[in-house]
């Protein structure tokens, strides 16, 4: 079958580091990406790797292992508007088909 | 550029009834999607295009249909609602043109459907 696990619920104090994990298991791979929800509103893209590495972008950066399927997401400098949810996808057969982790609810304490 | 937009923005019917989500995007995107979001949960597929003319199954597509009108519109319709399709609908669309493209999805807000 195929699936994303993340962690459910991460809490992290203002100026803080975490980092997000997603692990996953699909029938096809072509890329990883991040998205960020906050409540009552639509998912924003965050980034998207296809190569083993880190891509950074601003206070956000994205790491992508293929051989062991393990990617995370790590946000730097936490701000209180950083509390939302954060969802791992998977962009499998095809190309096209997106499989989206269950995501993980950050909240941010002062 | 108005981005993706979806119509309505809240919708209750009645077990039985019919109704189509609208959704267009003014991105010259190629790639089209339709999800629905259940509380507490991630996003789940339910049908995708991607190129004008195509639509192709996700992982929850039964008691839907869709059209992919032109390279701007792609509706979702719901023939005989459900109380289990009760959610929250999203749509998306991505420039991607094939495997090789980053897969950056833009959202609409969403449309909030209550089946009773």
């Amino acid at each position: 079958g195929q699936s994303l696990e993340q962690p459910s619920e991460v809490t992290a104090v203002e100026g803080a580091i975490v980092q997000i994990n997603c692990t996953y298991q699909t029938s096809g791979f072509y890329g990883l990406s991040w998205y960020q929800q906050h409540d009552g509103g639509a998912p924003t893209f965050l980034s998207y790797n296809a190569l083993d590495g880190l891509e950074e972008t601003g206070r956000f950066s994205s790491f992508l292992s293929r051989s062991d399927s393990y990617g995370y997401l790590l946000l730097q400098e936490l701000q209180m508007k950083d509390s939302a949810s954060y969802f791992c996808a998977v962009r499998d057969t095809g190309g096209f088909k997106t499989i989206f982790g269950a995501g993980t609810r950050l909240f941010v304490k002062a | 550029n108005a981005g993706v937009t979806q119509t309505p923005k809240f919708q209750v019917l009645k077990t039985g009834q019919s109704m189509t989500l609208q959704c267009a995007q003014d991105m010259n995107h190629n790639s089209m999607y339709w999800y629905r979001q259940d509380p507490g949960m991630g996003l789940r597929l339910i049908y995708y295009s991607a190129s004008e003319g195509t639509t192709d199954k996700g992982e929850v597509p039964n008691g839907y249909n869709v059209s992919r009108l032109n390279k701007r519109e792609f509706s979702l319709r719901l023939e005989s609602a459900a109380p289990s399709q009760t959610s929250v609908y999203f749509c998306a669309s991505s420039p991607a043109r094939g495997p090789a493209s980053t897969d950056t999805q833009y959202f609409g807000p969403g449309t909030r459907l209550t089946v009773l």
